[in-house]
């Protein structure tokens, strides 16, 4: 079965530092992946999803997070955090076989805070 | 409106009341989902349609019980819950189940508590 793990429930990074948010993950099968934000009290927003084409994948706001098959990570990273970017930040990786085929395996979220 | 809406954002209900939650989506998808997504728990799904048929069910207790009448409109009708259902209700779509490698998109939720 296809699981995510994210490492650390919560980080905390200084404005203008670099942020590196940790997935990991576990699938059979070549996977499809995605970074997912949730700002206070609004849904989930997709930054940014890796589906087998290029390995470094860049998003919205600055964001970017590379598949490494040989670590079966797909971790988050930002240069330069904003007081914007606080937020949780949530890894899935999609399920390709099966009948639950498309379903997101969520990971348990991350907590970012930036101080100024 | 754009996107996926969902309403109410807020909702308080008692133990033996009956409520629903609505979501509407505005992309033109096919599929849509309901989530629960509680403190320090992963998101779970809990229930899938895709053209309006329920495809999937999660082990989900009867008191929660969907329904979709077309591809734009889901609900979560809601009996007799208990406290521990209280949670963020996520209401999602996607174009189909496994477009853009199972892409979600997601309205804000409803934010629910149980008394």
């Amino acid at each position: 079965a296809q699981s995510v793990t994210q490492l650390g429930s919560h980080v905390s990074v200084s404005e203008g530092a670099l942020v590196l948010l940790r997935c990991n993950y576990s699938s059979s099968v070549p996977p499809y992946l995605f970074w997912y934000v949730q700002y206070p009290n609004q849904g989930l927003q997709l930054l940014l999803k890796y589906t087998s084409a290029a390995t470094l994948v860049k998003g919205i706001n600055g964001f970017e997070a590379e598949f490494k098959k040989s670590e079966t990570s797909f971790h988050l990273t930002k240069p330069s955090a904003h007081m914007s970017d606080a937020a949780e930040y949530f890894c899935a990786v999609s399920d390709r076989i099966g009948g639950s085929q498309g379903n997101l395996i969520f990971g348990k979220g991350t907590k970012l805070s930036v101080k100024p | 409106e754009t996107g996926v809406t969902q309403t109410p954002r807020h909702l308080v209900m008692g133990m033996t009341n009956k409520k629903s939650l609505k979501c509407e989506q505005h992309l033109g998808h096919n599929a849509m989902y309901w989530y629960k997504q509680s403190a320090k728990k992963p998101l779970e799904l809990m229930f899938v349609y895709s053209l309006e048929e329920r495809v999937e069910n999660n082990s989900v207790p009867s008191r929660f019980s969907p329904e979709c009448p077309n591809s734009s409109h889901l609900f979560l009708h809601l009996h007799t819950l208990q406290p521990e259902d209280s949670a963020l209700y996520l209401c999602a779509s996607s174009q189909d189940r496994v477009a853009s490698g199972g892409e979600k998109f997601f309205g804000p939720g409803t934010r629910l508590t149980v008394l």
